[in-house]
């Protein structure tokens, strides 16, 4: 079992606040950390596939960085808006296994 | 283009029981997965099938069993349930596993063992 720590775990902000989470995980044997957002009675769909050190990804107002030397990523959300309330997860996957080890996840409320 | 189904969508079981969850997926994925959903925990893998022909256990795999029927199909049984059992059940496919492909995932079943 592989360590994936997420922080906070949960966040509050107003519509149009700039927020960012933290994804921690183990800094050897990195292969991959994935993101997923997942609403509320949905599944959980992908936002980023991330491999390389210094990576960085973008879609719309969210971006994300990757720093697997000291094992971290960053999930950035410019102007969040309400339907951007969902729980954020991070996934690590090492190159000795085939398994996503999930994070328990950051739930994000964008409130009007 | 469904994406990835699952049946049933909720289901209540007496402790014993037996049950088979179902998964299928239309995007022509060689890979699948099946992950539980408790509180306060991350998705954890309970079994996975990187291509056709092959299963594996993941992290949490006591107590159930996996069939990779075809290409499209994968299900999760329960041969005796058990209350630890009582979760939720997401079944995801990718293109490959060992690539950097996202997972695709179903809409889950709730499962209750009584």
């Amino acid at each position: 079992i592989l360590n994936v720590e997420q922080s906070p775990q949960s966040l509050h902000v107003q519509e149009g606040d700039s927020t960012n989470f933290t994804c921690s995980f183990p800094s050897s044997n990195f292969y991959a950390l994935h993101w997923y957002r997942w609403e509320t009675a949905k599944s959980p769909e992908a936002l980023f596939v991330m491999t390389l050190n210094g990576d960085e990804k973008k879609k719309g107002r969210i971006s994300a960085t990757l720093n697997t030397k000291e094992g971290y990523s960053y999930l950035y959300i410019k102007g969040s808006q309400p339907e951007d309330s969902a729980t954020y997860l991070c996934a690590f996957m090492s190159n000795s296994g085939y398994a996503l080890n999930f994070g328990k996840g950051t739930s994000l409320l964008v409130t009007p | 283009n469904a994406g990835v189904t699952q049946t049933p969508k909720f289901q209540v079981l007496k402790t014993g029981q037996s049950m088979t969850l179902q998964c299928a997926q239309d995007m022509n994925h060689n890979s699948m997965y099946w992950y539980r959903q408790d509180p306060g925990m991350g998705l954890r893998l309970i079994y996975y099938s990187a291509s056709e022909g092959t299963t594996d256990k993941g992290e949490v795999p006591n107590g159930y069993n996996v069939s990779r029927l075809n290409k499209r199909e994968f299900s999760l049984r329960l041969e005796s349930a058990a209350p630890s059992q009582t979760s939720v059940y997401f079944c995801a496919s990718s293109e490959a596993i060992r690539e950097s492909y996202e997972q695709y995932f179903g809409p889950g079943t709730r499962l209750t063992v009584t």
